[in-house]
């Protein structure tokens, strides 16, 4: 069964500085793979995705994510965090061409320090 | 942008009501989703509806809920009976095909007294 691993449950950065959450998944091949951003009180907004081909993609807000086939890997990554960066990542994944439900992982929240 | 509104933004009930929840997909999309977050856990997938029909469910998905699009905007996710477990944020989402990426809109927080 398709899984998604978030093991950092809370991180803190200070602003300004870079950022990293992981996230691995659990498929038979490639899947399609998201990050969602979750700001308090709000919806999930996505930030990028990646289907295929080039292997870094860009998001927004400033967030890229680098696909890691040989690592079942799918971390997301900004150079330089804001205070307004401070929310909740969740790392999805979705079967192509098989059922059309996401997959989440359980999030990890990101806190900034001033 | 276009984007998918819900209505309510929050929803308290008494354990055994009914309640039915609104959402207003993305209007070229073709493929609709209800998922819940029980608070703290992980979103997790309850429904998609696809040609006025139910394409798949989850175990969650009992009796008790059902989905409908009763005109060509809203989608509605209905619990017949709610229980204390199913207080909730639920999101729905829409996407224009299967496979495609799937947007979410801000969620109706449901609390069940």
């Amino acid at each position: 069964a398709q899984s998604v691993t978030q093991p950092d449950i809370h991180i803190t950065v200070s602003e300004g500085a870079s950022l990293e959450l992981r996230c691995n998944y659990s498929y038979g091949a490639t899947p399609y793979l998201f990050w969602y951003v979750q700001s308090p009180g709000q919806g999930l907004q996505l930030l990028l995705k990646y289907f295929s081909g080039d292997t870094l993609v860009q998001g927004i807000k400033g967030f890229e994510a680098e696909f890691k086939r040989s690592q079942s890997s799918f971390n997301l990554r900004k150079p330089s965090v804001h205070w307004s960066d401070a929310a909740e990542y969740f790392c999805a994944v979705l079967s192509p061409g098989g059922d059309d439900k996401i997959i989440f992982g359980k999030g990890t929240r990101l806190h900034i320090l001033p | 942008e276009p984007e998918v509104t819900q209505t309510p933004s929050h929803q308290v009930t008494q354990m055994g009501q009914e309640v039915i929840l609104r959402c207003v997909p993305i209007s070229n999309h073709l493929y609709f989703y209800w998922y819940r977050q029980i608070l703290g856990q992980k979103v997790e997938f309850l429904v998609s509806f696809y040609n006025n029909e139910i394409s798949e469910k989850s175990e969650i998905f009992d009796d008790q809920f059902s989905v409908e699009r009763p005109d060509g905007s809203n989608f509605t996710l209905k619990i017949r009976s709610t229980k204390l477990e199913d207080s909730a944020m639920y999101f729905c989402a829409s996407s224009w095909g299967v496979g495609e990426t799937q947007y979410f809109g801000p969620g109706t927080r449901l609390l069940v007294l």
